[in-house]
Order: structure tokens, then C-alpha cells, then sequence
């Protein structure tokens, strides 16, 4: 089966430093990878994905990923971080099962941003 | 949050009651899912429906059931043969015919259970 796995329960950095949200995988296969990002009692919003292609990734609200294949590795990036950037973030790999797909969430990583 | 809504935002029932949870999408999705969330253990599959009138369980569907009687819509039913029902239940669609696999949730509900 496949599996995500988030090593961080917490990350903390100063806003307008760089940060990093860790992600390894486990796949049997091509990894099809996400990130999504959630705000106290909100549901999920989707950042980004790696499907194919270019193993840096660019997604929404300035965040890229970097998919490392030697490393089995997916780690959320963004250059400069904000103070709104707080919040729980989750790593996602695809796996199909017999009627369809699903995605296979990791545990989340609390990302906290101070001024 | 866009285009698919779950209501109510927070539900409060006794023990031994069933509870309903609705959720409706109108980004004509096929695939429809129900997660569990629970603090420190991340996102768990209830149920998924790829097509109308088909569903699967998930991989804690003990205590739950669903039904996929149109497009839009797919509604969770939490029994009270659900152990340990509190928690946070997410919804999401995706349109799974263009491979792109990606998830799009509603904002959830919260439902509380005593």
C-alpha cells in the first residue's frame, strides 16, 4: 500500500525566512503527490501536486514543492514565509484501489510563523 | 471551500441516535469521499463513490453509511453503532475521468456526540 509519512508535528520559522514542510513517501509505482493546507475548523484546500515532469512544483499562495526521487522525498518550500502562512499542513500520495483512487493523507505538519 | 458545501457546521446529537451529515457539490464531480478527522492522526477514508448508485467502503466504514442517489449529492449517516463518533467529517469530490486526481474538500462538519 502506499503511505506518506510527515516526520515534523511541528515546524517554526520566522516570518520572512524560508521553510521547509517534510515529506517521504513510500509507493509502489509512479507517486502521484499533493499538498493541501488547512485553517482551524476548515476543510482542506489543495496547494499543489506531482504527477510527472518538472520535480520542482509550483503551486498556489507562493509555495513550491521538490520532488526527489533517489530520497523518496516531497517537501513543501516557500521562499519567504507569513505570518498567515500558520497553519496544519498535509501531505497526500494517490493509490488506487479496486473501484477507483484515493488519496492517503500523512499525520500533518503544524507549521507556525512568528513575527 | 468553493463549490461543495456541507451542512450543518456543527451538530450535536445524544448517544444512540442516528445523524445524517449532508454534503453537495456543484463542480460535477464524479467521485465523492467521506474522511474521518481526528487530532494527531491526520485524514481516514469513511466511504468513496466513483459513479452514482456505487459506493465502497473505506477503511473505517464500521458504524457509517452512505448513499449515492445523485451527482451532487452524497450524504453520511453516522449510527449508533459508531463507537466513538466526535470528530471533525470532511467531504471531497474530484473529477477522476481527467487524471488529475486531486481532491477538492467542503468545509467540514463538527459533530459532537454525548
Amino acid at each position: 500500500a502506499q503511505s506518506v509519512a510527515q516526520p515534523e508535528d511541528q515546524v517554526n520559522v520566522a516570518e520572512g525566512n524560508p521553510l521547509t514542510v517534510k515529506c517521504t513517501y513510500s509507493v509502489s509505482g509512479n507517486p502521484y503527490l499533493f499538498w493541501y493546507v488547512q485553517y482551524p475548523n476548515r476543510g482542506l484546500q489543495f496547494l499543489l501536486k506531482y504527477i510527472t515532469g518538472d520535480n520542482l512544483v509550483k503551486g498556489s499562495y507562493g509555495f513550491e514543492a521538490e520532488f526527489n526521487k533517489s530520497q523518496t522525498s516531497f517537501h513543501l518550500k516557500k521562499p519567504s514565509a507569513l505570518v498567515s502562512d500558520s497553519a496544519l499542513y498535509f501531505c497526500a500520495v494517490r493509490d488506487i484501489v479496486e473501484y477507483g483512487n484515493k488519496l492517503v493523507f500523512g499525520a500533518g505538519t503544524i507549521l507556525r510563523v512568528k513575527s | 471551500d468553493g463549490g461543495i458545501t456541507q451542512s450543518p457546521k456543527y451538530l450535536f446529537r445524544k448517544e444512540g441516535q442516528n445523524v445524517t451529515l449532508s454534503c453537495e457539490q456543484n463542480l460535477n464531480h464524479d467521485a465523492m469521499y467521506w474522511y474521518r478527522q481526528d487530532p494527531g492522526q491526520g485524514l481516514r477514508l469513511i466511504y468513496y463513490s466513483q459513479i452514482v448508485n456505487d459506493f465502497q467502503k473505506g477503511d473505517i466504514a464500521e458504524g457509517y453509511s452512505v448513499s449515492r442517489e445523485k451527482k451532487e449529492s452524497f450524504p453520511l449517516t453516522v449510527t449508533s453503532a459508531q463507537k466513538n463518533p466526535t470528530a471533525f467529517y470532511l467531504c471531497a469530490s474530484s473529477a477522476e475521468g481527467l487524471g488529475t486526481y486531486e481532491q477538492y474538500f467542503g468545509p467540514g462538519t463538527r459533530l459532537t456526540v454525548t
